[in-house]
């Protein structure tokens, strides 16, 4: 199956910073990239929905301002945590979807972060 | 609204024996269904799919769903289990008209040696 790599897989830093998140399809376009977010012992939430070229669209409840998405080219999207509070700590996990086998989304293997 | 449900929170099953994982579903008009397996600390991995065609549905690892309409079921089964197999596991349907996915709250899959 097609490749999904996320990095970095674990940040720790302090309140106040901000953190950047990339997700990269290895070997396939991505027009659409999405964020999840997951907190221990429960399932993903969608955060939002990352778009090739245009404004990254967020599902309710998620501060656009709060976490920034780029998705400048067909293979990589960013997810940026800014001024990041303990509160911000999660599992987050992108994935992409495979214009080849469009129904299909590849995940990359998620990156945990912990502010201090 | 659609939505996905995983009634157990923890399945345990003895190695070698055969597994089965549920789900059921609440969607408008025909449904895209998922599985999906996520191993600690990782990403999603995906197992299978369900879009059209054939109810059973053969995917990666020797798993397979069985798609069922009148029960709104799309349960995981495997003839015989590994310990390997032990993991945390997902269905998800697609959300009509959109790519996003919405996800049950996860099944822990047990196998004991």
């Amino acid at each position: 199956g097609a490749v999904v790599s996320q990095h970095p897989s674990r940040v720790i830093c302090k309140s106040g910073t901000s953190v950047k998140i990339e997700c990269r399809s290895l070997d396939f376009q991505a027009t659409t990239m999405f964020w999840y977010r997951q907190f221990p012992k429960q399932s993903l939430m969608l955060m939002a929905t990352s778009n090739e070229g245009s404004k990254a669209t967020y599902e309710q409840g998620v501060e656009k301002d709060k976490f920034l998405i780029n998705h400048a080219s067909l293979t990589l999207s960013t997810l940026t945590v800014t001024s990041a509070h303990p509160e911000d700590s999660s599992f987050y996990i992108c994935s992409a979807r495979d214009l080849e086998a469009k129904n299909i989304q590849y995940f990359g293997a998620g990156t945990r972060l912990s502010v201090l | 609204a659609q939505s996905v449900a995983q009634p157990e929170d923890q399945v345990n099953v003895a190695e070698g024996n055969p597994l089965t994982v549920k789900c059921t579903y609440s969607v408008s008009g025909n449904p895209y269904l998922f599985w999906y397996v996520q191993y600690p600390n990782r990403g999603l991995q995906f197992l299978l799919k369900y879009i059209t065609g054939d109810n059973l549905v053969k995917g990666s690892y020797g798993f397979e769903a069985e798609f069922n309409k009148s029960q709104t079921s799309f349960h995981l089964k495997k003839p015989s289990a590994l310990v390997s197999d032990s993991a945390l596991y997902f269905c998800a349907v697609r959300k009509l008209g959109t790519d996003k996915l919405i996800f049950g709250t996860g099944t822990r899959l047990q196998v004991f040696p």
